[in-house]
């Protein structure tokens, strides 16, 4: 089946790093996602990592992909108020390479 | 350079009525995918077409119909409006088939009365 997991809730301060996991069960994908939405507004491709990668970085975000576990990590460097935000962990799945998404982390960062 | 651009922003319907949502892809992108997002969802996949062609179809009731034109742009209609439609309704466009980089538009918000 296709299924992807996310803690609902992280709360972090500013300068902290966050880590929001994410699992998925598709063992067929070939690439995973992170997006932003900030509230009211469409989605924002973050970064997206190919399966046969363990690791991707992009300035102050760092991709870890486990695939024997099915399990993808986001890294948030240095977090400001500015990336609070919800964040969307995805696969590309099935034979159509829909995307199928988590519920979408909530990150709160505190001053 | 343009991104993905959806009209409208908002929209007000009444239960019954039609809906016809827009969305121009980024240029040079032939792939559009339609989404639904409910208020504290994930977005919930509806079609893609791909170069004019339905390539996929998600669990989404034949009230809901699109297409996709020459030139990329796409249409989603959906009839018959019922309260739950109310959704953020978001176009992804993508370079290829495989969506290997899907970029969404700001979406339409859908509220349905």
């Amino acid at each position: 089946g296709e299924d992807v997991e996310q803690s609902l809730f992280l709360s972090v301060r500013e300068g902290d790093s966050s880590v929001i996991n994410c699992t998925y069960t598709d063992s067929s994908s070939t690439y995973l996602y992170w997006y932003k939405q900030e509230p009211g507004a469409g989605l924002q491709l973050l970064t997206y990592i190919f399966s046969n990668m363990d690791m991707k970085q992009d300035q102050r975000l760092t991709v870890l992909l486990n695939k024997k576990d099915k399990h993808l990590s986001l890294r948030i460097a240095d977090t400001q108020t500015g990336d609070s935000a919800i964040y969307f962990c995805a696969e590309n799945a099935g034979n159509n390479r829909k995307l199928i998404w988590g519920l979408g982390t909530s990150l709160a960062v505190n001053p | 350079d343009a991104g993905v651009t959806q009209s409208p922003t908002h929209l007000i319907k009444t239960r019954g009525q039609h809906v016809t949502l827009r969305c121009s892809p980024i240029s040079g992108h032939k792939s559009v995918s339609w989404y639904q997002q409910v208020l504290g969802q994930g977005p919930q996949f509806i079609f893609q077409y791909y170069e004019k062609e339905e390539r996929g179809r998600g669990n989404f009731p034949d009230r809901f119909s699109a297409r996709q034109f020459p030139n990329y742009s796409s249409e989603l209609n959906v009839n018959a409006l019922l309260l739950g439609d109310s959704a953020l309704y978001l176009c992804a466009s993508s370079p290829n088939l495989m969506n290997t980089e899907a970029f969404f538009g700001q979406g339409t918000r859908l509220t349905v009365v």
